[in-house]
């Protein structure tokens, strides 16, 4: 059974910081991985989406990479800034299944 | 890029009633749909997947009765809590993946309190 961990599960930096969120699976046989971001009481805007074939995806100031023969994923963000305060979900599609499996987020708060 | 539409966003409801919840797919045909279940501080639980012109597939655990889905045409599923009771309050979000390799997208969410 897949299992999606996210480390850590709460972050807090200052304005300017750059930052790495953590993403690790159990089950390598994915079909692509997908970070999305979720304001509070709100839905899901996805990010970034990694085929199992591509290292890396890249938009603005967000990078995102995947090892898949090592079960993880990293998104790193740029000179944050406090609209970057939400939770960052990761998310694997599981080979074969359109099923996503979720991590339980990361928690990122950006001080002014 | 692709949009889903839900709703609506929140709804109180007593205990015993029916609540539904749409969502649509606004500029794309989508053949399968997702339905998740979101308690505080936890992350997605997917309850559901719904497929247009059939039965929807539900996970373990999840009884079928009660969470009544219906996918009857390319742009809509709804959602129903049937009889719904406290433990039904929750965040509800529906999902559906656009054409070729976009991943998935969601819908803004319905927060659902049962009194």
């Amino acid at each position: 059974k897949q299992e999606v961990t996210q480390i850590p599960a709460a972050l807090s930096v200052p304005e300017g910081e750059n930052l790495v969120l953590n993403c690790s699976f159990t089950d390598s046989a994915i079909y692509n991985l997908q970070w999305f971001r979720q304001d509070p009481g709100k839905g899901l805007t996805s990010l970034l989406l990694i085929q199992s074939s591509q290292r890396e995806q890249t938009s603005g100031r967000l990078n995102a990479s995947l090892d898949k023969s090592s079960g993880r994923s990293t998104l790193y963000i740029a000179a944050s800034q406090p609209g970057d305060s939400a939770t960052y979900l990761c998310a694997v599609e599981q080979g074969g299944s359109e099923k996503l499996v979720f991590g339980k987020g990361t928690k990122l708060t950006v001080n002014p | 890029g692709a949009v889903v539409s839900q709703h609506p966003s929140w709804v109180i409801c007593k205990s015993g009633t029916s609540v539904k919840i749409e969502c649509r797919s606004l500029d794309f045909q989508a053949t399968t749909m997702f339905w998740y279940r979101q308690f505080p501080k936890q992350s997605l639980m997917l309850m559901a997947t719904s497929n247009e012109g059939s039965k929807a597939t539900y996970e373990q655990g999840v009884e079928k009765d009660k969470f009544l889905i219906n996918h009857a045409s390319l742009t809509l599923s709804t959602l129903t809590v049937t009889s719904a009771h406290p433990e039904d309050s929750s965040f509800y979000i529906c999902s559906a993946r656009g054409t070729g390799d976009d991943g998935y997208t969601f819908g803004s969410g319905t927060r659902l309190t049962v009194v």
